[in-house]
């Protein structure tokens, strides 16, 4: 069982440069989300999507975009990156909406921007 | 604003021995909660939930206790063990909000 596939692991980014983080899921759940984990500050949610074709900001979007073309992928896109976008990157998926039930993780995708 | 934050950040423990991590919230409209695990270098797991017409859920040897009238959540881990070493998130639901996490604790279990 897969489960939710993050890539890539990790990546060195140069500032300026445009970058996706791929995200895939198995579990057909409908909803998820994009979270970036920083020492200190926790989980913080920068997009997320209840349900195939609709998506929201959450808590940190500014820099990001996200698209949810089908139910399986929810890929997130820095359209130029900055060091302070240096993170480590973690997707999830749920069977309800977002907050209602419990959110499965993947491994993370660790990015550093130089 | 409102959030979710932990009053220990690092907690060591001898195994065997009983963990309590806990977690205070400040959103009395908070109605479901959640407690992750996350070992180095992986993602976080899912540990138990309790929403909040609940005060006490067990699962296998750890329990949530929730205290509405002081905004105090915990995670209790029985006979703790060396695979129980992590850092534990415990996470809040405003109906139909998104998910806040806390900042985190870390478990460190002593042989």
């Amino acid at each position: 069982i897969a489960g939710i596939t993050q890539a890539p692991t990790s990546q060195i980014l140069a500032a300026g440069r445009r970058m996706t983080l791929r995200c895939t899921q198995d579990m057909r759940h409908n909803a998820m989300y994009w979270y970036r984990q920083d020492l200190g500050l926790g989980l913080r949610l920068i997009h997320y999507s209840n349900t195939a074709g609709t998506t929201g900001k959450g808590e940190v979007p500014d820099g990001y975009s996200v698209s949810r073309a089908n139910t399986d992928d929810f890929p997130l896109t820095l359209a130029s990156a900055v060091p302070s976008q240096t993170s480590v990157y973690f997707c999830a998926s749920s069977d309800r909406g977002i907050g209602n039930t419990e959110a499965f993780f993947g491994q993370g995708t660790r990015l550093t921007v130089v | 604003g409102e959030s979710v934050g932990l009053h220990l950040p690092t907690l060591s423990v001898q195994e065997g021995d009983n963990s309590i991590i806990n977690c205070a919230y400040s959103n009395s409209a908070s109605d479901y909660f959640i407690w992750y695990k996350q070992e180095s270098g992986k993602g976080p797991q899912f540990i138990i939930d309790i929403r909040s017409n609940m005060d006490k859920r067990q699962g296998q040897r750890v329990t949530v206790l929730l205290n509405k009238t002081v905004k105090h959540l915990s995670l209790q881990i029985a006979a703790t063990q060396p695979g129980d070493s992590a850092v534990y998130f415990c996470a809040e639901n405003k109906a139909g909000n998104m998910l806040t996490f806390g900042g985190g604790t870390r478990l460190m279990v002593k042989p």
